[in-house]
């Protein structure tokens, strides 16, 4: 079945600098891959996704690009914020199978 | 919208226990599903149901039974909790193909003494 490998577990930046979230999936079948983010006390709310036939998406501040070759996407966050302090989960699957998600990063961003 | 509802938010059971956490959609979702949360482990899926009447086991379906009567209501039951059940249990709904955003409830917060 599917895995999906999350790095890294904790990010701390400096607010403005950009923060970069890497993720690597096993099923090369895979072909949705949703970013969500979890505030504290709340459940995921999904960010931004991508399907296996685009290699890049943007919205405003945040962006995911994937390498199907290689079998990983990233999440890209410019100017971040203190508001974007969450953790953040990757997540990858194929026609009606289950989601599997990887193992989260809580990303800090410091004033 | 009240999206996915889950209740209660919190709870504490004794070892032996049992007890069912609910959950609700009002989205007209064919999937449903309940995930636990544990530190460093990320969200492991429990058990799943593509529709009314159908049901499924995820990752770690042990000591949690479900059911699914109708297209809104997903229940998840803990037949004898067990301090390993300590979690956050979030409920989620979804159209049925990937790709279709999966929504999240608010969580559940379960201890087992």
């Amino acid at each position: 079945g599917e895995n999906v490998e999350q790095h890294p577990s904790t990010l701390s930046v400096q607010e403005g600098d950009s923060a970069v979230i890497k993720c690597t999936y096993s099923d090369s079948a895979s072909n949705y891959f949703p970013w969500y983010k979890q505030e504290l006390g709340k459940g995921p709310q999904l960010i931004i996704d991508i399907r296996s036939n685009v290699g890049e998406k943007k919205d405003q501040r945040i962006a995911v690009t994937l390498n199907k070759t290689a079998k990983h996407f990233s999440l890209h966050i410019t100017e971040t914020q203190p508001e974007d302090s969450a953790v953040y989960f990757c997540a990858a699957s194929k026609g009606t199978d289950k989601l599997i998600f990887g193992t989260g990063t809580r990303l800090q961003v410091f004033p | 919208n009240a999206g996915v509802t889950q209740t209660p938010k919190f709870q504490v059971l004794k070892t032996g226990q049992s007890m069912t956490l609910q959950c609700a959609q009002d989205m007209n979702h064919e999937y449903m599903s309940w995930y636990r949360q544990d530190p460093g482990m990320g969200l492991r899926l429990i058990h799943y149901s593509v529709g009314a009447g159908i049901t499924d086991q995820g990752e770690v379906p042990n000591g949690y039974n479900v059911s699914r009567s109708t297209t809104e209501d997903f229940p998840l039951r803990l037949l004898s909790a067990a301090p390993s059940q300590t979690s956050v249990y979030f409920c989620a709904s979804s159209g049925l193909w990937a790709g279709n955003t999966i929504y999240f409830g608010e969580g559940s917060w379960l201890t087992v003494v």
